[in-house]
């Protein structure tokens, strides 16, 4: 099956310094992959949707000039927090779409984030 | 706003017992729906992917079925084990691509 790999798996930051995520879908190419963020206890809600070669759509609430999305190849999206509080810290995770008639996304290990 | 709705939010029972959990979704125009085990602190693992003109789908011990008429879906889980422990978490996909997810049932499966 398609193997989506996330970079990296946990990270702690300081206040203030910006910490860059990557997603990458290993043995398929995606024009599409989504970013979502679980807090404790709670479900996956889509931050943003990243499309190869054009600019990310995000969600209402998710600050674009927070969460930097760059998806400059078929194979990798970044996401970078920016100035990163500790409000921030959180379970991101990302996947990647497969383009057929079923839609199926895989869906990368995640990433802890913790900023102190 | 679509929404999914999961019931119970935790569920604990003795190994061997077979269990139902349950999910109802808002969308009555959903493309899929999908079901996914997610172990504490990691990613999500596919189980089960009923299209929208499918009523079931089965993988092993998993049973899978979706009502669109009444936005409902079950995930049967036959004689569970320890190892069905973990967090159960249902989306739909709606027309617009997007996965919309619920929060999820936390089962115990005690030996």
């Amino acid at each position: 099956g398609a193997v989506v790999s996330q970079h990296p798996s946990w990270v702690i930051c300081k206040s203030g310094t910006s910490v860059k995520i990557e997603c990458r879908s290993l043995d398929f190419q995606a024009t599409t992959m989504f970013w979502y963020r679980q807090f404790p206890k709670q479900s996956l809600m889509l931050m943003a949707t990243s499309n190869e070669g054009s600019k990310a759509t995000y969600e209402q609430g998710v600050e674009k000039d927070k969460f930097l999305i760059n998806h400059a190849s078929l194979t990798l999206s970044t996401l970078t927090v920016t100035s990163a509080h500790p409000e921030d810290s959180s379970f991101y995770i990302c996947s990647a779409k497969v383009e057929s008639a079923k839609n199926i996304q895989y869906f990368g290990a995640g990433t802890r984030l913790s900023v102190l | 706003k679509q929404e999914v709705t999961q019931i119970p939010a935790a569920l604990s029972v003795p190994e061997g017992e077979n269990l139902v959990l349950n999910c109802s979704f808002t969308d009555s125009a959903i493309y899929n729906l999908q079901w996914f085990r997610q172990d504490p602190g990691k990613g999500l693992t596919s189980l089960l992917l009923i299209q929208s003109s499918q009523r079931e789908q089965t993988s092993g011990r998993l049973n899978a079925s979706l009502d669109k008429s009444s936005g409902r879906s079950t995930l049967y889980i036959a004689a569970s084990q320890p190892g069905d422990s973990a967090t159960y978490l249902c989306a739909d996909l709606n027309q617009g691509g997007k996965l919309i997810f619920g929060q999820g049932t936390e089962l115990s499966v005690k030996p």
